[in-house]
């Protein structure tokens, strides 16, 4: 069966500092990934997604990028954290362009 | 693009009450639908997906959602509700033809249930 997998759990950043966050998917190839944000009252954000290694989409211009790799690794990384970028950060997977599935998170603080 | 109006931002109910979350999207195109659940400090599960065939879907838990094409929408039902439903909800659409595997979510109902 398939699983995906995010660390850290939960991470607290001074302003200014780099990020790195990791999702690993298990027991499937090739999938589709993506990193949502989601802040307080706010839903979720789709911040990129990759259909392939080294193939990375964005959807909001921010201080943020992606990279992809390896096929189920996906990165998500900042040079220089600011406050906004606090929220709770999800990784997902699909294959065949239907439904989701979703890791289990990042808590991001940003102080 | 697509859009997902999640009609109520919170819904309390109490116990054993039936209870109905509302979504209504959006779209030029044919479109998937889904129902995702997210409890505190957790990532998001999916309740129900709708791609084709019968418009009423049974999914975990015992909810289920019909889709309604004509009025665009894809509501959230359970008959009898637990303490232990309480979460958020979230519906989303993506485009069949559209993007691979682009979904559209809405903004998030958050349900209480009440002893």
């Amino acid at each position: 069966s398939q699983t995906i997998h995010q660390w850290p759990a939960t991470l607290v950043q001074p302003v200014g500092s780099p990020l790195s966050l990791e999702c690993t998917v298990e027991g499937t190839s090739n999938p589709n990934l993506y990193w949502y944000r989601q802040a307080a009252g706010r839903g979720l954000q789709l911040l990129f997604y990759s259909v392939g290694i080294g193939q990375i989409s964005s959807e909001v211009p921010q201080n943020l990028s992606a990279s992809r790799p390896q096929d189920r690794q996906f990165i998500l990384s900042s040079k220089k954290l600011l406050l906004s970028d606090s929220g709770f950060y999800l990784c997902a997977w699909s294959v065949g362009g239907n439904e989701q599935y979703f890791g289990p998170g990042t808590r991001l603080t940003v102080t | 693009a697509q859009s997902v109006t999640q009609l109520d931002s919170q819904v309390p109910v109490f116990e054993e009450a039936p209870v109905e979350l509302r979504c209504n999207y959006s779209s030029s195109v044919s479109v998937y639908l889904f129902w995702y659940v997210q409890y505190p400090n957790q990532g998001l599960q999916l309740l129900l997906k709708y791609l084709s065939g019968s418009t009423l879907v049974k999914g975990i838990n015992g909810f289920e959602a019909e889709f309604n094409k004509s009025q665009t929408s894809f509501h959230l039902r359970k008959p009898s509700v637990h303490i232990s439903d309480t979460a958020e909800y979230f519906c989303a659409v993506s485009e069949i033809r559209g993007t691979l595997g682009r979904l559209y979510f809405g903004r998030g109902t958050q349900l209480t249930v009440w002893p």
